[in-house]
């Protein structure tokens, strides 16, 4: 069974940094990309980044662009998000979720069950 | 960035009923469209992927179709565990994008 189980999330002032884990198991991790998706309080769903199964192509929302960075241990079986230079409006929910098909960077499923992080000071 | 609009925004539907969601894309999209449904609480679920193949172990109720830039969701027969928000996203090009959700409710 797949399963990927984020950490990391918690409190953090205004243009501080954090990093968040996702540990998955029950699939050849180096095989699938893997994304963050967040989810504001109350509100819809923002893709965030993707890394391919090698870690040699990675992707980022505009939002969250030169201040997020995004990478993967395949040793480790586990996927980083790199935050820094928070501002309120990163305050969310974060998803890890893999791409149910090998090799691709498309789609997403299953999803864990998410990390919150609340920037505030 | 390729804005994805779904309509409507909420809709009430009584067990039985069959629904159906548009999202419709700012640019063509070809097929690269998926659905999610999240429950509340909980992290969402991939439902269809490619516009219209249906993720394994999800329910043949739940079709897909559309290409271009205008898409379907079909629910047939809903069911309580049905209750729900779905969203569309476009995977055609990055930044990935989703629609801002339909609320399916209990009438």
């Amino acid at each position: 069974e797949v399963q990927l189980v984020e950490s990391g999330g918690g409190l953090v002032q205004p243009g501080g940094s954090l990093r968040l884990s996702c540990a998955a198991s029950g699939f050849t991790f180096s095989s699938y990309a893997m994304s963050w998706v967040r989810q504001a309080p109350g509100k819809g769903l923002e893709w965030v980044s993707v890394i391919s199964g090698s870690g040699s192509r990675t992707y980022f929302a505009d939002s969250v662009k030169g201040r997020f960075t995004i990478s993967r241990d395949n040793s480790k079986n586990t996927v980083y998000l790199q935050m820094s230079r928070l501002r309120a409006e990163d305050t969310a929910v974060y998803y890890c979720t893999k791409d149910p098909q090998e090799n691709e960077l498309v789609w997403f499923d299953p999803w864990g069950q998410g990390t919150l992080v609340t920037v505030s000071s | 960035d390729i804005q994805m609009t779904q309509s409507p925004s909420s809709v009430s539907a009584s067990v039985g009923d069959r629904v159906t969601i548009t999202c419709r894309a700012s640019q063509d999209i070809s097929s690269w469209l998926a659905w999610y449904q999240q429950r509340p609480g909980k992290a969402p679920k991939l439902l269809i992927y490619a516009a219209s193949s249906l993720q394994s172990g999800v329910p043949s109720r739940f079709s897909g179709s559309g290409s271009g830039t205008d898409f379907t969701l079909t629910i047939s027969r809903l069911q309580p565990e049905d209750f729900a928000t779905y969203y569309c996203q476009q995977a055609n090009s990055f930044p990935y994008t989703f629609g801002q959700g339909t609320k399916l409710e209990i009438k």
